[in-house]
């Protein structure tokens, strides 16, 4: 129950195009959904967030769109760029005394120009 | 930018060494969490600290595992007795807030703990 599942594993995208990742959960008592972007050597940064209560959450090329019912939740970057080539995870919390996070196991996204 | 540092960035022990990892968190930050990474799987918590104790911990944070904040500015995670299955990246992480929203979590970039 408080997994989250993260989709693809690994992602090549040529560049200029869209990126698509995918998480899915089942802790319905999840509300709060951040997505961390991770270099190599380097600690996961947070990207953007949403909470349940919206629907999408854009932040210049990046979107985050949330569906409560479906209990998913995507990432999108549009005009991807070789600089954008790094590990993206997804990650939950509860909130209400814990902000542990919890985290899907990664995509790797390769932007090829 | 501030930032978590970690020290070192890789550690190498025998199996049943004690290893302390070091971290220094952002320094007005309050919250302070260990995570780690097992090779190839998700980054999982381990336990989270405030004003010098413990207020969350994992089933993984079991009596091998403490943590200290001893001086102030150091945050530190000791495994007692390491074990193979201890072998994983661990990071830690800060955050200057608890409300949800405002609950960013800042990494380190990581020790790489390798139990031989």
């Amino acid at each position: 129950q408080q997994q989250v599942k993260q989709s693809p594993q690994s992602l090549i995208v040529q560049k200029g195009g869209i990126s698509i990742i995918n998480c899915a959960y089942e802790n319905t008592a999840f509300d709060y959904f951040p997505w961390y972007q991770q270099f190599p050597g380097k600690g996961p940064a947070l990207l953007i967030a949403i909470r349940p209560d919206v629907s999408e959450k854009k932040e210049g090329r990046f979107t985050i769109s949330f569906n409560k019912s479906a209990k998913q939740f995507s990432l999108h970057i549009m005009d991807s760029q070789p600089g954008d080539s790094a590990t993206y995870f997804c990650a939950a919390s509860i909130g209400a005394g814990s902000y542990q996070l919890t985290f899907g196991k990664g995509t790797k996204l390769s932007v090829i120009p | 930018e501030p930032e978590v540092t970690q020290t070192p960035s890789h550690q190498v022990t025998q199996m049943g060494q004690e290893v302390i990892l070091r971290c220094v968190p952002i320094s007005n930050h309050l919250y302070f969490y260990w995570y780690r990474q097992i090779l190839g799987q998700k980054v999982e918590f381990l336990v989270s600290f405030y004003n010098n104790e413990i207020s969350e911990k994992s089933e993984i944070f079991d009596d091998q595992f403490s943590v200290e904040r001893p001086d102030g500015s150091n945050f530190t995670l000791k495994i007692r007795s390491t074990k193979l299955e201890d072998s994983a990246m661990y990071f830690c992480a800060s955050s200057l807030q608890r409300a949800l929203a405002k609950n960013i979590q800042y990494f380190g970039a990581g020790t790489r703990l390798s139990v031989l």
